[in-house]
Order: structure tokens, then C-alpha cells, then sequence
């Protein structure tokens, strides 16, 4: 299986902070990697698609980007809604695997 | 718009067979665009795929779950079943199905989860 980790699993931060979450696949999975937000009690949503894309109706400040095995989520500008726990996921090769979540935390 | 909703026994002993049905309302299951999956949740945990079915009625599914796992398709009552059997604790988790759009096979609708819990 392609085992996903992320780094940091949890921060705190303020309302208008830039903060960034990196995600690393334990092998090539070719662009194919997904985010998403969770907040307690809710299923997942998805953010971002293949590295970069943007899912329709999420705000333009969380873009991906991808370096190698390495993938970056990133939040331009934290808004109150945001304080969620984020999960990357691999979609290159099933068993799909997720990684184990940064939490955002209220600074 | 498409929306999905889990339905299906909340507590189960050891040694039972889990039965979860997800009722796709919005769209058709039966879209060749789409799989149809089920992830599910351990409380406090991370996310863990379980497997998916196409239209077509192939499935694949976790190798972790040591061959425990069916899931099928019912394109008349627009919806689509998990199976999992000789259940333990360790199956005790959240269960979401969601749609796994094919090209990226992200999950873009989700349901909302249901709670199944394993105890004597």
C-alpha cells in the first residue's frame, strides 16, 4: 500500500494567517493526490483534485501544489470556517490511502 | 444536486455480518462517470477506504479487510450495499459512502455517516 503522511498533525493559527500543510506519499503517485476538510461530526469535503484543481464552490484561497512525492495545501488567508482537521488522500493506486490529518486549531 | 444517505443497523455482536445501503438521490447510480464507495471512520481516527463498485458491477476492495468485504449494486431502488462480515471491535467506526469520480477517483459527494458500533 502507498502509505501517506502529513506534517504538522496539528497547529494553531490566527484569523488571516497564511498557513500551509504538507503532505508525502511513501512512493510516485503521479499527481493523483485529493484534500479535504473535516469538521467534528461531518463527513469530509473535498477541496482540492489532483494536486491543484480546485473543487467547484471552494474559495480561491486554498490552492495545492505538488513537488515530487511531496504535496503542499495551502490556506492564503485563515477565515473562522476554516479551523477544520485536513487529510490528504492518494488516488494513484487502491487500496487509496489517506493520511492521518492535520487538525487547525484557534490560535 | 446528488446527495447521499447511509442507512442500516447501528450496533452489532462480535462475530456478525455488518449490512450498510447507501439510496443515491439527485442522479443516477448507474452513470458510467462514477464509482460508488464506502470509507469508513474509527472515532478519533483517521480515514480508511473499503472499496468501491462500478456500474457495471465490478468491485475492488481493501486487501486489510482480508476478504470479508461485498459490495453490490441495486440500479432499481437506485442504491448501493455494503457487506462485512465476522465483525470485531476493531470494526467499530463511522461509515460513509461518497462518490468517487473516475479520472481522479476523489470523493466529491459524500454521505453523512452512520455509526456502527461492535460490542457484546
Amino acid at each position: 500500500d502507498i502509505q501517506m503522511t502529513q506534517s504538522p498533525s496539528s497547529l494553531s493559527a490566527s484569523v488571516g494567517d497564511r498557513v500551509t500543510i504538507t503532505c508525502r506519499a511513501s512512493q510516485s503517485v503521479s499527481g493523483y493526490l485529493n484534500w479535504y476538510q473535516q469538521k467534528p461530526g461531518k463527513a469530509p469535503k473535498l477541496l482540492i483534485y489532483t494536486a491543484s484543481s480546485l473543487q467547484s464552490g471552494v474559495p480561491s484561497r486554498f490552492s495545492g501544489s505538488a513537488s515530487g512525492t511531496d504535496f503542499t495545501l495551502t490556506i492564503s488567508s485563515l477565515q473562522p470556517e476554516d479551523f477544520a482537521t485536513y487529510f490528504c488522500q492518494q488516488s494513484y493506486r487502491t487500496p487509496f490511502t489517506f493520511g492521518p490529518g492535520t487538525k487547525v486549531e484557534i490560535k | 444536486q446528488v446527495q447521499l444517505q447511509e442507512s442500516g443497523p447501528g450496533l452489532l455482536k462480535p462475530s456478525q455480518t455488518l449490512s450498510l445501503t447507501c439510496t443515491v438521490s439527485g442522479g443516477s447510480i448507474s452513470s458510467g462517470s462514477y464509482y460508488w464507495t464506502w470509507i469508513r471512520q474509527p472515532a478519533g481516527k483517521g480515514l480508511e477506504w473499503i472499496g468501491r463498485i462500478y456500474t457495471t458491477g465490478s468491485t475492488s476492495d481493501n486487501p486489510s479487510l482480508e476478504s470479508r468485504v461485498t459490495i453490490s449494486l441495486d440500479t432499481s431502488k437506485n442504491q448501493f450495499s455494503l457487506r462485512l462480515g465476522s465483525v470485531t471491535a476493531a470494526d467499530t467506526a463511522v461509515y460513509f459512502c461518497a462518490r468517487d469520480s473516475t479520472g481522479t477517483d476523489s470523493f466529491d459527494i459524500w454521505g453523512q455517516g452512520t455509526m456502527v458500533t461492535v460490542s457484546s
